[in-house]
């Protein structure tokens, strides 16, 4: 079975510009993290959705939104990029059993970002 | 607020011997903890979790961890290293006190295993 897969690969941009990063979650999983993954540090909680409504949201501008498809995959948003938003954008998914804090996230290879 | 901090930034071991990297955590209740395992220009990959139970879970590829609640640590375990272990390591939490699906990642601990 296919893993968690992201797109794109790499990305590189300007300062002010707008990115849309995109993540496909295995099969059968109906819950989407978002994770922003600076160089030198552990991954920081960005958003979770399941069944397309927001069900987390970490300590993020709102420059930084996010939606979930009927599919389930999902879309992060960020506008008027800064140098600090360069990062590795991880998205996770998991079953997505409502109430289920034991639930695992598997991890997609993640969008290297770069904001130049 | 939940956290979890790993006090080595880089653990060093020769091939074949034990390897242990350490995770403390802070949480409101019961805590949900898992280990995930960074190769370079990858994603994580997940190796183990602790829910309830046994404190001592076994995980993918050899890894095991041991849950203690009075010293709120849960420290992963390999009885012989790998060369191929070689990695980047992340201990997380969750606290379902908090009503909150978030995972809190540590900064990571370097593991080297030399030949």
């Amino acid at each position: 079975d296919a893993g968690v897969t992201q797109s794109p690969t790499h990305l590189i941009k300007t300062r002010g510009q707008h990115v849309t990063l995109r993540c496909s979650p295995i099969s059968g999983h109906k819950s989407v993290s978002w994770y922003q993954q600076v160089l030198g540090q552990g991954p920081q909680f960005i958003f979770q959705y399941y069944e397309k409504e927001e069900r987390g949201r970490g300590n993020f501008p709102d420059r930084f939104s996010a939606r979930q498809f009927p599919n389930y995959s999902s879309e992060l948003n960020v506008n008027a990029l800064l140098l600090g938003d360069s990062a590795l954008y991880l998205c996770a998914s998991s079953v997505g059993t409502s109430g289920s804090w034991m639930e695992t996230q598997y991890f997609g290879p993640g969008t290297r970002l770069l904001v130049l | 607020a939940q956290s979890v901090a790993q006090p080595e930034d880089q653990v060093n071991v020769a091939e074949g011997n034990p390897l242990t990297v350490k995770c403390t955590y802070s949480v409101s209740g019961n805590p949900y903890l898992f280990w995930y395992v960074q190769y370079p220009n990858r994603g994580l990959q997940f190796l183990l979790k602790y829910i309830t139970g046994d404190n001592l879970v076994k995980g993918s590829y050899g890894f095991e961890a041991e849950f203690n609640k009075s010293q709120t640590s849960f420290h992963l375990k390999k009885p012989s290293a790998l060369v191929s272990d070689s990695a980047l390591y992340f201990c997380a939490v969750r606290d379902p006190f908090l009503n909150d699906y978030k995972l809190s990642f540590g900064a990571g601990t370097t593991v080297t295993v030399r030949a």
